[in-house]
């Protein structure tokens, strides 16, 4: 069965960086897109990125652009997501996700890494 | 950027009775559309996909409807699991991954 199995929580200082990984099984790795999201506390849903199958292109929103980094290691099935630059509006839960294309919807969820920014 | 905007933000009520929850783009979105599903303290769940295709797994009870720039998602008669908060999400438009705000769904 798919599963995206992330890595555990993070408790960072401001200014400094993050790295979160998801590991996938269960199917093709090769085959699939992956997006970041993430979810400050009670609040919605926000787009990160997305890193394609190959990991030879990425698409960030424009808010985190020049602060993120989302790579792929094929040989591990592995994807990762790097936010540098922290502040406390950072505190969250990220999410991986899986996708079909680049336009999808995200079939399969990874269980999420709470990552707090706190002095 | 397309606005999305979901209605109601809290939606009261009671196992067995019927919800519908809204989605509305600001723009059309075709019929790229998908809603999730999630509880506290767990990731979204996908329910629906193409506006209306159940995802894999996904019960008869939920149905989606809609296309262009109004959607919907009923539930025929809420289950005690189905409490929880949903969101739907075009995937027309870039970025692809725009949520709207979400509709709690609690027990009335």
């Amino acid at each position: 069965q798919v599963q995206l199995v992330q890595s555990g929580a993070e408790v960072k200082k401001p200014g400094a960086s993050v790295k979160v990984s998801c590991k996938a099984s269960g199917y093709t790795f090769p085959l699939y897109y992956m997006h970041w999201v993430r979810q400050a506390p009670g609040q919605g849903l926000e787009w990160i990125g997305i890193i394609n199958p190959s990991g030879d292109s990425t698409d960030y929103l424009e808010k985190f652009r020049g602060r993120v980094t989302i790579t792929r290691d094929t040989s591990t099935s592995t994807v990762y997501m790097e936010l540098y630059s922290l502040t406390s509006e950072d505190t969250a839960v990220y999410y991986c996700a899986r996708a079909r294309s680049h336009y999808s919807d995200f079939d399969f969820w990874g269980q999420g890494t709470l990552v707090t920014v706190s002095s | 950027e397309i606005v999305m905007t979901q209605s109601p933000a809290t939606l009261s009520a009671s196992p067995g009775e019927r919800a519908t929850l809204s989605c509305r783009t600001s723009q059309s979105v075709s019929n790229n559309l998908a809603w999730y599903q999630q509880k506290p303290g767990q990731a979204p769940r996908l329910l629906i996909y193409g506006a209306s295709t159940r995802a894999t797994g996904i019960p008869a009870r939920f149905s989606g409807s809609g296309s262009g720039a109004e959607f919907t998602l009923t539930i025929s008669s809420l289950q005690s699991e189905d409490f929880a908060v949903y969101y739907c999400q075009q995937y027309n438009n870039w970025p692809p991954g725009t949520f709207g705000q979400g509709t709690r769904l609690e027990i009335k």
